[in-house]
């Protein structure tokens, strides 16, 4: 069974911190990760994707992967109200289909001001 | 306007009822996926398809199905064997080598 596990929430932090969201997976055939932004009521948006070992960073977002440990993480700096959403750790281990995807259970984060 | 349009937003079905959800996108995707969320829960995957004319079982294709007649067209049929289909039901596509963007989103509800 592939597994993806989120770090237990809810995560609050104030308004400017940095957000720290970590995600382990069990397959090490992986290939692709994603980052996913859920609002309430409202449906996923990706946010950020990492493919290769290392840091990538997009704005006040930056992706971490660790394939050795089976670990990626999401860092937000200046976190800000509008971050407050649940976010979704999701992993591809398929290669050929990039929607085929396995989801931890999502961390909610509240940036209070 | 590209994107994926999921209809209806809402959809009530009865006990024994099979009810059909709509998916089309304009984005020229190979792929496209359906994917359950139940409340406080990550997504699981349902059924997905890689080309027209083909789709394969997810993790959780029982009481479902599907079809995959046009490239831009990937409805979804909640049969009466879905025993607990009320869900947030989330249709996405992609490309072989772009990631997966959704719809709206539409949300069953059993009465």
């Amino acid at each position: 069974q592939k597994e993806v596990e989120q770090n237990s929430g809810p995560l609050s932090v104030p308004e400017g911190a940095i957000a720290s969201l970590n995600c382990t997976y069990s397959d090490r055939g992986s290939q692709s990760f994603f980052w996913y932004r859920q609002y309430s009521g409202k449906s996923p948006e990706l946010i950020m994707s990492i493919y290769s070992n290392g840091d990538k960073e997009d704005g006040r977002f930056t992706a971490q992967l660790n394939k050795a440990s089976q670990y990626v993480s999401l860092l937000i700096r200046d976190s800000q109200p509008s971050d407050s959403a649940t976010y979704l750790c999701a992993v591809n281990t398929d290669g050929t289909s990039y929607g085929k995807l396995t989801f931890g259970q999502g961390t909610i984060l509240t940036v209070h001001p | 306007d590209g994107g994926i349009t999921q209809s209806p937003k809402y959809l009530f079905r009865k006990e024994g009822q099979n009810v059909t959800l709509s998916c089309e996108q304009n984005l020229n995707h190979d792929a496209m996926y359906w994917y359950r969320q139940d409340p406080g829960q990550g997504l699981r995957l349902i059924y997905y398809s890689q080309i027209v004319n083909d789709f394969q079982k997810g993790d959780i294709a029982e009481g479902y199905s599907v079809s995959r007649e046009k490239k831009e067209s990937f409805p979804l049929t909640v049969t009466s064997a879905q025993k607990n289909p009320t869900a947030f039901y989330l249709c996405a596509s992609s490309t072989s080598s772009t990631e997966a963007f959704f719809g709206q989103g539409t949300r069953l509800t059993v009465v």
